[in-house]
Parts: structure tokens; C-alpha cells; sequence
């Protein structure tokens, strides 16, 4: 129940299109969740997190949707650069000051 | 300012030996965590300290493993008897206080065993 499931495992994006990475999870206790960007030999850099109580969070380019019933999250990055090419991370984190419990990673690339 | 600093970047020890890797967290930051990312196992939790305390310690893998912080600031992790499936990239994250949901990572230590 701890677990956070990610897709999809590596994605190929042409520059200028729509990034779009999913995650699912089961724990209801969860209420705080966020996506990182990791570039390689780099550690995770917080890039945009949502709390439930809301249903879409955006951020320059990055949008995170939320959709509580179906305990499911998606980030968006919209007009993908190369720049953007990194694994993301989905997580999710059930009180305040406990662990991040992480997804699997989407290896993303945008194509120039 | 100066984001959370880890060290050495990089270990390369023997089996059997004993390692210890070192966290600076962002000044101020009362909350630290450890994490470690390898291939197949993705980025699991270790250890959680608020202040020098750690009310989580529930993914050290084995009684290898310890950590400690003191003064809270600076954090030690430490394995004993290194073996070759502790190789990973070994992160540290902190968070300004308890109650605050976001954690910062350092750029880890890539721990190597031969």
C-alpha cells in the first residue's frame, strides 16, 4: 500500500510537444505530492508539488493534474525542450516531515 | 544560498570494509533525510532525524547500517562491512523544519564495492 506506480518508463518527445508522465498509488494517507527532475550524476531537484486539496497545479511550463477519486497524478510539460531530456520522479509523502515514497522514474528525452 | 553538500562524491572500498558518508544539510534545515537510489530498486528511504533524533529508521536494510547527526547539522551515515549489493548512489535531503513537506537532495555519494 506504500507503493507509487509510474508510467511510462521512457519517453521520446519531439521538441515543442507535450511531455505527459502518470502516476498511480494506493495509500489514501498520502497527501502531498511532488515531481523531481534528475540529471545524470546530479541528485533530484523538486520541481512542482500539489497537496489534494486542489486539482491542478501549474508552473511555467510544468502542470501537475490531480485526481483524487482515481488516486492518480500526472505531470505535463508543455513545449519540451531538449533541456527538459531527465529521469522525473513522482512521489508521495503521507504527513509532515515522513519519507517520500518514489515511483520508478520515466527516463524522458526530447528529440531537437 | 549553499544547497545540502555530500561527501566524498565518490567511494570505491573493498568487501568486509567499513564506509562513512557525510551530510551538510541547508543551514537552518532541521529535518534530514537518507535515500538510495540503485538500478532495480529505484530511490528508497533509509533514515529520517529531526534534530538529532530519528523518529524513522525503518529502511535501514540491515544492522549494518546506522547514522547519526550531531549538533543538528552535519549527518554520518555509516555501513559496516561493506558488501558488493550496498553499491548504490547514497543521497541526503533536508527540510527547513517539521511540518514542512519540502525536501531538498544533495548530489549524492556513489559508493562502489569490490
Amino acid at each position: 500500500q506504500q507503493q507509487v506506480k509510474q508510467s511510462p518508463q521512457s519517453l521520446i518527445v519531439q521538441k515543442g510537444g507535450i511531455s505527459i508522465i502518470n502516476c498511480a498509488y494506493e495509500n489514501t494517507a498520502f497527501d502531498y505530492f511532488p515531481w523531481y527532475q534528475q540529471f545524470p550524476g546530479k541528485g533530484p531537484a523538486l520541481l512542482i508539488a500539489i497537496r489534494p486539496d486542489v486539482s491542478e497545479k501549474k508552473e511555467g511550463r510544468f502542470t501537475i493534474s490531480f485526481n483524487k477519486s482515481a488516486k492518480q497524478f500526472s505531470l505535463h510539460i508543455m513545449d519540451s525542450q531538449p533541456g527538459d531530456s531527465a529521469t522525473y520522479f513522482c512521489a508521495a509523502s503521507g504527513s509532515s516531515g515522513s519519507r517520500l515514497t518514489f515511483g520508478e522514474g520515466t527516463q524522458l528525452t526530447v528529440n531537437p | 544560498g549553499a544547497g545540502v553538500s555530500q561527501s566524498p562524491s565518490n567511494k570505491v572500498t573493498e568487501k568486509g570494509k567499513d564506509v562513512e558518508l557525510r551530510c551538510d544539510p541547508i543551514s537552518g534545515h532541521t529535518a534530514l533525510y537518507w535515500y538510495r537510489q540503485s538500478l532495480g530498486q529505484g530511490l528508497e528511504f533509509l533514515i529520517y532525524f529531526q534534530g538529532n533524533s530519528a523518529p524513522d529508521k525503518s529502511g535501514l536494510p540491515s544492522d549494518r547500517f546506522s547514522a547519526e547527526r550531531t549538533g543538528g547539522s552535519v549527518s554520518t551515515l555509516t555501513i559496516q562491512r561493506t558488501q558488493q549489493e550496498d553499491s548504490a548512489v547514497y543521497l541526503c535531503a533536508s527540510s527547513l523544519a517539521y511540518g514542512d513537506y519540502e525536501q531538498y537532495f544533495g548530489p549524492g555519494t556513489r559508493l562502489t564495492v569490490t
